[in-house]
């Protein structure tokens, strides 16, 4: 099964509306976990981490908590705006995984003024 | 500070070709990493390189994928005898360190392959 699931999308938004893209995965131990952007003609880049349960990992008004009781790490803001339009990914590094990262499938995000 | 670069952006190549990507990650990271990412899907890990270790190549999807990389400097990873299969974008990443900590792993901006 895949080891990192998210939201499918693409998710559609109007300006200043509240963001959640799901992430949920599968590990034994405990991996780090971490959300990337890939921007419109740009490269991938790490938007926000956590390093064990319980930890917030925040960025730019994006925020993702560790909750190992559910095995998620659900990216949230609060406003949105037409420059978060991108890519995001959620992905895992460490525990039975090692070093690689492992991504999501990843969600496109379209705010709309 | 130079960021990863990678070359060429893009590449068409025909079917049954070789092509040779290269990638050269930020100066003094002494872990290097390559990934595929095919239309509509997440990122799928290839092959690692960490210093003078053997590299990780569980990744790697067939024997016609293979990658080199000398000592802490550039990585090319070559595609023998291309198929259709292989249209992706190829994105090399690096990093501090390889190690169980959570160094971030910068990304270049990728080379589009397609292959016809």
């Amino acid at each position: 099964g895949n080891s990192v699931t998210q939201m499918e999308g693409p998710v559609t938004l109007s300006e200043e509306a509240f963001l959640t893209i799901n992430c949920t995965y599968t590990a034994t131990g405990y991996p780090s976990l971490f959300w990337y952007v890939q921007y419109p003609g740009e490269g991938l880049q790490l938007l926000l981490k956590a390093t064990k349960a319980d930890d917030k990992g925040s960025n730019k008004g994006f925020e993702a908590t560790y909750r190992k009781e559910t095995t998620s790490f659900h990216l949230e803001k609060g406003s949105v705006q037409v420059s978060d339009s991108a890519v995001y990914f959620c992905a895992l590094k460490g525990g039975e995984y090692g070093n690689k990262l492992v991504f999501g499938a990843g969600t496109i995000l379209r705010v709309k003024s | 500070g130079a960021g990863v670069s990678q070359s060429p952006s893009n590449k068409v190549t025909e079917k049954g070709k070789d092509v040779e990507l290269r990638c050269d990650p930020i100066s003094g990271h002494t872990a290097l990493y390559w990934y595929r990412q095919r239309l509509g899907q997440g990122l799928e890990f290839l092959i690692y390189f960490q210093g003078n270790s053997a590299p990780d190549k569980s990744g790697l999807p067939s024997d016609r994928f293979s990658a080199e990389r000398t000592g802490e400097s550039v990585s090319t990873l070559t595609i023998q005898r291309t198929q259709q299969e292989d249209s992706a974008v190829y994105l090399c990443a690096s990093s501090l360190d390889m190690g169980q900590g959570s160094y971030e792993q910068y990304f270049g901006p990728g080379t589009r392959l397609t292959v016809t």
